[in-house]
């Protein structure tokens, strides 16, 4: 399984564009990108997923460069309600073999 | 349409007692996952199936742990004895599992957990 790597915290004011950036050194031919998000007390949510380019949809967006080895979660024009752990997930996708590995994820927080 | 459902929403017990979750994944599901999630920390897969058939168990602690998905629809996730440490929340979560690579058919869903507290 590639491991991920994402910042610890972020803070960011109401109104603010957010980049989130994962490194993924190791993914793998047939890994896929996937962005969950989790408020307190309760269970994650997935956000957006991707293999390369750029995906967007109605609460955000994913930049994965040519080489795969990072990619950046963005979500624009972020409110309170947006504070939540953010976990950057890398693996297969596929039917029984698709993987959901959790790293330790990324804390961000929405100040007024 | 209804989302994975998980029971009991909290439980204490003491240490050396036995506990068991239960949870309901979405309807025509085929995989379903238990986690363990620490708090400070993100889930930790502890068990997948596929259908009524384990696909990854490396990281359930077997000796205290056990789960099952009769028939392939709903689980339970024992824990006997517990220990303090098994303080954490409970996160059951099911997915299309199927082949074709397509949004839909990847995407989890996660339930609301069930929070255990050891003491």
């Amino acid at each position: 399984l590639a491991k991920t790597t994402q910042p610890i915290s972020m803070d960011s004011y109401e109104g603010q564009e957010v980049n989130i950036t994962c490194s993924h050194n190791n993914i793998a031919t047939n890994d896929y990108i996937t962005w969950y998000q989790q408020f307190p007390s309760q269970g994650p949510r997935f956000i957006i997923q991707g293999y390369k380019t750029k995906v967007t949809n109605e609460v955000a967006s994913l930049f994965i460069p040519a080489d795969r080895k990072s990619s950046t979660l963005s979500l624009p024009r972020v409110s309170l309600s947006d504070t939540a752990v953010y976990y950057c997930l890398v693996g297969p996708i596929s039917g029984s073999a698709r993987q959901l590995t959790f790293g330790s994820g990324t804390q961000l927080t929405v100040l007024p | 349409e209804a989302g994975v459902a998980q029971s009991p929403r909290y439980k204490i017990i003491e240490k050396r007692q036995s506990v068991a979750f239960w949870c309901n994944p979405i309807s025509g599901h085929a995989t379903l996952y238990w986690y363990q999630q620490i708090l400070g920390q993100g889930p930790k897969l502890l068990i997948q199936f596929q259908n009524n058939g384990v696909v990854d168990d490396s990281q359930l602690p077997k000796d205290r742990f056990s789960a099952e998905r009769l028939k392939g629809v709903d689980s339970t996730l024992k824990i006997q004895p517990a220990k303090l440490e098994d303080s954490a929340v409970y996160l059951c979560a099911s997915s299309p599992g199927k082949w074709e690579i397509k949004r839909e058919n990847t995407e989890a869903f996660f339930g609301q957990g069930t929070r255990l507290t050891v003491v």
